[in-house]
């Protein structure tokens, strides 16, 4: 199985600031992968397909890139909402795996 | 808009059987994949079992494949697994997923709130 890992595991950021996350591949998955984050309790919310592109409805704050190996997303102007953990998941090969996760925290 | 309610998440003993319920809204079921995927504090995210519009073709991960079904009723506009022989490491939370595309391995693109199993003696 393809093995997805997200760097940090966690950050703490201010309202307002902008982050990156990134996740690494441990094979070429072209641009075959998503974005989504959870809040606690609540079901995840799905941002970003094929690397790079928006879900409908997700607003243009959050943008994804890179190809192949190595991925990043990145928020800008943080506002509470933001708060939640972040993943990744290839769909290049069949299993789909999933990234461990990124915890975004308030400073 | 998209809705995705599971139910039918509890305690069962270790070898015992479990079916989960997802009741789908707010678009055209019948024309869409369907997945589950669970979620444990320990291995994370695992995506378990695809279904096919009209139940045709299934898929399943290795960890469950032989003791997972996964099926449909279009009718009712919902999706099941039926979960027999489970095991303390089933235990997890169940998510239902609508699969938003079907390219390559595919992904979901609108999820449940969870249904919890929990296998323990």
């Amino acid at each position: 199985d393809i093995q997805m890992t997200q760097s940090p595991s966690s950050l703490s950021a201010s309202v307002g600031d902008r982050v990156t996350i990134t996740c690494r591949a441990s094979q070429d998955i072209s641009n075959f992968l998503v974005w989504f984050r959870q809040k606690p309790g609540k079901a995840p919310q799905s941002l970003i397909y094929a690397a790079s592109s928006l879900h409908s409805g997700v607003p243009s704050k959050f943008s994804g890139g890179g190809s192949g190996t190595e991925f990043t997303l990145t928020i800008t102007s943080l506002q509470p909402e933001d708060f939640a953990t972040y993943y990744c998941q290839q769909y290049d090969t069949y299993p789909p795996t999933f990234g461990g996760g990124t915890n975004v925290e308030i400073k | 808009q998209v809705q995705l309610v599971e139910s039918g998440g509890g305690l069962v003993k270790p070898g015992g059987s479990l079916r989960l319920s997802c009741a789908a809204s707010g678009f055209i079921f019948s024309d869409y994949w369907m997945s589950w995927i669970r979620q444990t504090p320990g291995k994370g995210l695992e995506w378990i079992s695809y279904i096919s519009p009209g139940g045709t073709t299934t898929n399943y991960a290795d960890s469950v494949r032989g003791r997972f079904t996964i099926s449909r009723d279009d009718a009712k506009n919902s999706v099941y697994v039926q979960m027999n022989s489970l095991r303390a490491e089933d235990t997890a939370v169940y998510y239902c997923g609508r699969v938003g595309s079907t390219v390559k391995a595919g992904f979901v693109d609108y999820w449940g709130q969870g249904a919890l199993v929990t296998v323990s003696s």
